[in-house]
């Protein structure tokens, strides 16, 4: 079975904190994504990374940054906390398929963040 | 316009009932479809995925493309409680890498 897992459940930081969300994945996947889920607004894509020491940005990637310095391991980094990124974070990972349309991300719980 | 459209709900249907579920998109270019199930307080896990117009079934689950409309559903047969949970279309361009574009979901709820 994949395992996906993220460092905490949940988490509160103050406006300001620098803030490390961590991503472990146990099955040797290329493909690391971090997304955040709001109510009304769905899952967005905020970064993701196809190789270690390798990133690319997503569709809201302002005011984070990541890091993959281990094939298993993809960090988001919150610079500064603000409170309009109280938010779910999620971590995923995903292979190259054999087919094109052979993809499954695989999720992990989740971290609920609230900042201050 | 979002790239997808999905009716968040909630919806609540008793057990037994036939449940269809809905997506619409935008970009034509789209080519791979997907619903993923989450339960409560936990990440979205893949049921099902096409890439074709039509319908495909596994088990009580059948999800169904509509590329002429841009319309994606899926139905869910005989419902049970431990179906409640949120179900989220997700959407991949061809040669678009691995992104996947997702609709808001929607939150389902199965009655006894």
């Amino acid at each position: 079975d994949v395992k996906v897992t993220q460092s905490s459940r949940y988490l509160v930081k103050r406006t300001g904190e620098k803030v490390f969300l961590e991503c472990v994945q146990d099955m040797d996947h290329e493909n690391m994504f971090w997304y955040r889920q709001d109510p009304g607004l769905g899952l967005r894509l905020i970064y993701f990374s196809y190789d270690v020491k390798m990133k690319e940005k997503g569709d809201i990637p302002e005011g984070y940054s990541v890091s993959r310095e281990k094939k298993e391991r993809f960090s988001l980094i919150l610079e500064s906390a603000s409170t309009n990124q109280t938010s779910m974070y999620l971590c995923a990972s995903s292979f190259f398929p054999h087919t094109l349309y052979q993809e499954t991300q695989y999720f992990g719980p989740g971290t609920r963040l609230l900042v201050l | 316009q979002k790239e997808v459209e999905q009716d968040p709900g909630p919806l609540s249907v008793p057990e037994g009932a036939i449940v269809s579920l809905n997506c619409t998109y935008s970009n034509s270019a789209f080519q791979y479809f997907m619903w993923y199930r989450q339960y409560s307080r936990k990440g979205p896990e893949l049921l099902m995925y096409t890439y074709s117009s039509g319908n495909k079934e596994d088990g009580r689950f059948t999800a169904q493309v509509d590329k002429s409309s841009k319309y994606i559903s899926l139905f869910i047969r005989d419902s049970q409680p431990s179906d409640s949970a949120t179900y989220l279309c997700a959407i991949k361009v061809t040669g678009g890498g691995n992104k996947l574009t997702f609709g808001t979901g929607t939150q389902l709820k199965v009655e006894l």
